[in-house]
């Protein structure tokens, strides 16, 4: 079974500093995607990343980053120089390609709340 | 304008009194699928639809119904509302060959059950 967990439920940083959001995640299946979406106070769901399994090369997007490492079963998010407007909840997720079999779900974490004090 | 919604966006309403929450894209879009969003519980997947005709149970069904009918549409019935499923619904249409592409989501009903 699929299972993405996100062991920080809140993170509180000052303005300019690096933070990694960390998420771990379960999986059986050799195919899968894994992504990133952020939730801001307004309330909307905004996607950031999809990422699938066969690729591991870690991705740049202006500040943000991710490291995805399948021998830990890790897609960690890092916002370097963070900025008060990238406070949000950040959610995980994960999807096995289970389409072929007739079967797509998604599983998200339960979402990281990333405070960014100026 | 590309995009997904939801209507009503607030809702109030009683246990038992049955309701509907629609919801549309003008994407073209094959998979939609529907959200509850809890406190301390993240987003979990309710129902998905593949296609037209097509649906399917997500992680916590029970409780809920949907219909595709239209490509375009993916309303979530409640026949009877209890109070646990007041909760955060978001209704999202994928533009690819199912979830495992980016998801667009509508901006969110909050459902309130007395």
């Amino acid at each position: 079974a699929q299972k993405v967990t996100q062991a920080q439920t809140e993170i509180s940083v000052v303005e300019k500093e690096d933070v990694t959001l960390d998420c771990v995640y379960e999986t059986r299946d050799t195919t899968y995607y894994l992504f990133w979406y952020k939730q801001p106070p307004s309330g909307e769901l905004v996607f950031l990343i999809r990422r699938n399994s066969f690729d591991e090369q870690n991705e740049i997007s202006g500040r943000y980053s991710w490291n995805f490492q399948k021998s830990t079963s890790s897609f960690n998010f890092t916002i370097t120089a963070s900025q008060v407007v990238d406070s949000a909840v950040y959610f995980c997720a994960l999807s096995e390609a289970g389409f072929s079999r007739g079967d797509d779900k998604i599983i998200f974490g339960k979402g990281t709340r990333l405070h960014i004090l100026p | 304008e590309a995009q997904v919604t939801q209507n009503p966006r607030y809702l109030i309403t009683v246990t038992g009194k049955k309701l509907t929450v629609t919801c549309s894209q003008n994407m073209n879009h094959e998979y939609m699928s529907w959200y509850r969003q809890d406190p301390g519980l993240g987003l979990r997947q309710i129902y998905y639809s593949m296609n037209v005709e097509v649906t399917d149970k997500g992680d916590v069904p029970e409780g809920y119904k949907v219909s595709r009918k239209e490509k375009r549409n993916f309303p979530l019935i409640l026949e009877s509302p209890s109070p646990n499923q007041t909760s955060l619904y978001f209704c999202a249409s994928s533009s690819g060959a199912g979830v495992t592409y980016e998801q667009y989501f509508g901006p969110g009903t909050r459902l309130t059950v007395t």
